[in-house]
């Protein structure tokens, strides 16, 4: 098994650009979640999924789409980039206990954006 | 508003010291506390915990979760310098509707001096 794969690892964009981050997993998770990491605030949840067509807000959303056509991928979508939006994003998966609650999350490697 | 508050923020030990990081959390409809460990990558998940006062044990590491007074305790024995590391709390909890999802504590640093 691969786990939870992200790409790119790192990217920079200009403000006002879009892009997607690419999140996979092959443990046939269900839940699925995306968390961007800032220095002294933890992980952050942006959006998550239940499973495949089945999506809903973290705590900082804006700025952000998702969607999740298979179980496997899970892209976030940056609508047009702002320098707020630096940051490190972890992708996230988890079997879904029956409940739709997160079970153990595992993540991925992470993807580095810098937004000038 | 639902949080997780960690203390301490950072934390300077030397080898072979016992240290204890808390996480403290005021959610609605709680379901489980779970610990990660993040060195310079992605966290890797410690324990998860659901019911008060069953001690998780794994090595040196162990943890405990008190749902009365609604905080965990993350206790580390003979600290090793590859224990240095940013020690993080999540609280799953359902926010509304049928779904649950995370919210994280801002983290404990803890440095293991030789």
């Amino acid at each position: 098994n691969a786990g939870v794969t992200q790409t790119p690892k790192f990217q920079v964009l200009k403000t006002g650009q879009s892009m997607t981050l690419q999140c996979a997993q092959d443990m046939n998770h269900e839940y699925m979640s995306w968390y961007r990491q800032d220095p002294g605030m933890g992980l952050r949840l942006i959006h998550y999924s239940v499973g495949a067509g089945i999506t809903d807000q973290g705590e900082v959303p804006n700025g952000y789409n998702v969607s999740r056509s298979t179980t496997e991928d899970f892209p976030l979508r940056l609508l047009s980039a702002a320098p707020s939006q630096t940051s490190v994003y972890f992708c996230a998966s988890s079997l879904n206990r029956g409940g739709g609650y997160p079970d153990t999350q595992y993540f991925g490697p992470g993807t580095r954006l810098t937004v000038l | 508003e639902d949080k997780v508050v960690q203390s301490p923020l950072s934390l300077v030990v030397h080898e072979g010291d016992t240290v204890t990081l808390n996480c403290s959390y005021e959610v609605t409809n709680f379901r489980s506390l779970l610990w990660y460990k993040q060195e310079k990558k992605a966290p890797t998940f410690l324990f998860m915990l659901t019911s008060s006062g069953i001690e998780k044990k794994s090595g040196r590491l162990s943890s405990i979760l008190d749902k009365k007074e609604l905080f965990s305790i993350l206790n580390i024995t003979a600290t090793q310098t590859g224990d240095s590391a940013v020690y993080l709390c999540a609280v799953s909890f359902n926010s509304g509707g049928s779904n649950y999802k995370l919210t994280f504590g801002k983290g404990t640093l803890l440095t293991v001096n030789p």
